[in-house]
């Protein structure tokens, strides 16, 4: 089945500080989720992105469909901002998601 | 908004027992899904239902069995607890099977 993969598994930053997330996958998806899971447990969708480019206020993220690869952009980053991010992609065409593995984002006073 | 909510946030049950985990939603969805989240897993599909009383299995779903008698809500069931089935269930619901809205998750603990 397909794979998905996120990188850097733990990140911590400064306030203020900019990163890039990085979710790999090992087949074409039609579908591709950017999800954030606050320290309370609570996940929040934040992108629905399966190519291209968007933005939503200091977050964007870009997924690049041909080359299996979506990267997800937090700048000015904010302590509020700290918990997991998620990708998640369907398997062929199904709504089974497959989640990776996450990435833990700490961001410091 | 959409809202999904969970029976519980907490639960502590004894092996064995009979365990009952509740998903509401109230956006009219089609499709309801079941996870359970453990640290260094990430997420893993149990079940999910793409319309009232269909249901299709997810990657994990020995020991867990679904029901879903009315549109707005999906319960999980565990027939009888075991300690491995000691994780966060987070259900999360859909129009349209690619937004995916989760609930605030229940973390059960079988002893």
């Amino acid at each position: 089945g397909i794979q998905v993969e996120q990188s850097p598994p733990d990140l911590i930053l400064q306030e203020g500080a900019n990163s890039t997330l990085r979710c790999n996958f090992s087949d074409s998806v039609n579908n591709l989720q950017w999800f954030h899971q606050n320290p309370w447990g609570q996940l929040i969708n934040l992108f629905y992105i399966p190519s291209g480019t968007k933005q939503n206020g200091r977050l964007s993220a870009t997924t690049v469909a041909t080359e299996r690869y979506s990267l997800l952009y937090i700048s000015s980053s904010q302590t509020t901002d700290s918990g997991v991010y998620f990708c998640a992609v369907p398997t062929s065409g199904t709504y089974k998601y497959i989640f990776g593995t996450g990435t833990r984002l700490k961001v410091l006073a | 908004d959409v809202k999904v909510t969970q029976s519980s946030r907490y639960l502590v049950k004894r092996t064995g027992e009979k365990v009952f985990l509740e998903c509401v939603q109230d956006m009219d969805h089609e499709n309801m899904f079941w996870y359970r989240q453990d640290p260094g897993l990430g997420l893993r599909l149990i079940y999910f239902s793409y319309d009232v009383k269909m249901k299709e299995k997810g990657d994990i779903p020995e020991g867990y069995s679904v029901s879903r008698e009315k549109k707005e809500r999906f319960s999980l069931i565990l027939e009888s607890a075991s300690t491995n089935q000691t994780s966060m269930y987070l259900c999360a619901s859909s129009w349209d099977g690619e937004t995916q809205y989760f609930g605030p998750g229940t973390r059960l603990l079988v002893l």
